[in-house]
């Protein structure tokens, strides 16, 4: 099946700083793509819609200043997390739809947990 | 999109069926059933989908009822590699719909 490539898988980084997490298509284009964030125990919460070419949508209560996402090309989507804070630290997981594929699976990726210090 | 109703928890013992099941009563006739699972700190993985057919692939097999308001989802062979969240979501296909999870199933296969 597709596979979707996020990296890193884990960081650690110190309150203030701005952490850069990317999300890949491998074997597919995908103009469009997802980016969720988790907390322990919980199920995963969209924070926004990310198109190729235009600015991200985001879902209501999600700061835009903040979760800066940006899709410069047909397999690449990078969310980056700016002055990061301890309440910032969660498993974000990025999604890829295959433009291809007529069947509207989503294939994700395997997460990036995020420890803010 | 709609809203799914399933089970917090379910046991299954190594080997016997697993039988997920989702209510999902506002469902549109344009809305497709979807299936997915999520390993512990690992990325969802897609299951299965369907419309109104019931529907089977090497992974699991979907009965949807005939008025489409609930679906089970069912793992023929249980293993202990099974045990995950079970997410069941509906959601419009075509375009770029996003997909909103719920709070899942959590199965816990046990020997």
């Amino acid at each position: 099946g597709a596979v979707v490539s996020q990296h890193p898988s884990w960081v650690i980084c110190k309150s203030g700083t701005s952490v850069k997490i990317e999300c890949r298509s491998l074997d597919f284009q995908a103009t469009t793509m997802f980016w969720y964030r988790q907390f322990p125990k919980q199920s995963l919460m969209l924070m926004a819609t990310s198109n190729e070419g235009s600015k991200a949508t985001y879902e209501q209560g999600v700061e835009k200043d903040k979760f800066l996402i940006n899709h410069a090309s047909l397999t690449l989507s990078t969310l980056t997390v700016t002055s990061a804070n301890p309440e910032d630290s969660s498993f974000y997981i990025c999604s890829a739809r295959d433009d291809s594929d007529s069947n509207e699976k989503l294939f994700f990726g395997s997460g990036t947990q995020l420890s803010v210090l | 999109d709609a809203k799914t109703t399933q089970p917090t928890s379910m046991d299954c013992a190594e080997g016997r069926a697993a039988n997920l099941p989702c209510n999902h009563s506002t469902i549109s006739g344009n809305e497709y059933v979807y299936w997915y699972r999520q390993i512990h700190s690992q990325g969802p993985q897609y299951i299965i989908h369907g419309l109104k057919n019931n529907e089977t692939n090497e992974m699991a097999s979907l009965i949807i009822t005939e008025d489409r308001k609930s679906s089970t989802l069912i793992l023929p062979h249980a293993t202990l590699r099974d045990t995950a969240v079970y997410y069941c979501i509906v959601r419009v296909a075509g375009g770029f719909q996003k997909l909103v999870f719920g709070t899942g199933t959590r199965l816990l296969v046990s020997p």
